[in-house]
């Protein structure tokens, strides 16, 4: 069965700095490109990143660019994201999903890890 | 970057359809097919429900449709149950090689 497990939340102080991870099984990682989307309290949803199947094209929402970097690793079939710069807008549940390739959208998503950025 | 528009609230009747409407531009539904709809139980993990407009993914009930035109698209859910309680959000690729959704649609089945 395909399952995506997001880990790596916690509960922060602005400025700083954490790494999301995102565990894939169950389907051939390395053939998809994978997103990071978040949902604040009571909010939407917001795309974050993006990262094609082979690590070579990021892509980030102006909101976060400069302060988060998405990365790969397809032999231990995990995506990363690494937030730098935290500030208390980025307090959000954060879910990995995974890229239906050529249809430029998402068809398997995780159950998210709760970021909270707070003094 | 900004959201896409959908109301925020609509509401049906068991059996009944509804249709939730999503508004973008140019730069994103009005030039992409890559619209897709989701469902989302709070605390639960999202659900695609159609792709590229139209498209249904395995699973996915055919009371479930998708439709675009120009810079707007809709989806509709007919026979409604109450199971389909959710929020429902629209997305797009965009020309800035970005996604946006919209700002979500709660969906009340009375």
């Amino acid at each position: 069965q395909e399952h995506l497990v997001e880990s790596g939340g916690g509960v922060v102080q602005p400025g700083s700095s954490l790494r999301l991870s995102c565990a894939a099984s169950g389907f051939i990682f390395r053939g998809h490109a994978m997103h990071w989307v978040r949902q604040a309290p009571g909010k939407g949803l917001e795309w974050v990143s993006f990262i094609s199947y082979d690590g070579v094209r990021e892509y980030y929402a102006d909101s976060v660019r400069g302060r988060f970097t998405i990365s790969r690793d397809n032999p231990k079939n995990i995506v990363y994201l690494e937030m730098d710069s935290l500030r208390t807008e980025d307090t959000a549940v954060y879910y990995c999903a995974r890229d239906l390739s050529y249809h430029y959208t998402y068809d398997l998503w995780g159950q998210g890890t709760l970021v909270t950025v707070s003094s | 970057q900004s959201a896409l528009t959908q109301p925020a609230s609509v509401s049906g009747s068991p059996g009944q359809s509804i249709t939730i409407s999503c508004t973008g531009t140019n730069s994103d539904i009005g030039t992409y097919k890559y619209v897709s709809w989701c469902q989302h139980h709070p605390g639960k993990a999202p659900k695609l429900m159609i792709y590229e407009v139209s498209n249904r993914p395995s699973g996915v009930p055919d009371r479930f449709s998708g439709y675009k035109s120009g810079n707007m698209a809709s989806l509709t859910i007919s026979g409604l149950q109450a199971e389909d309680e959710a929020d429902y959000y629209c997305s797009s690729y965009t020309s800035s090689n970005t996604w946006v959704f919209g700002g979500g649609t709660k969906l009340t089945v009375l």
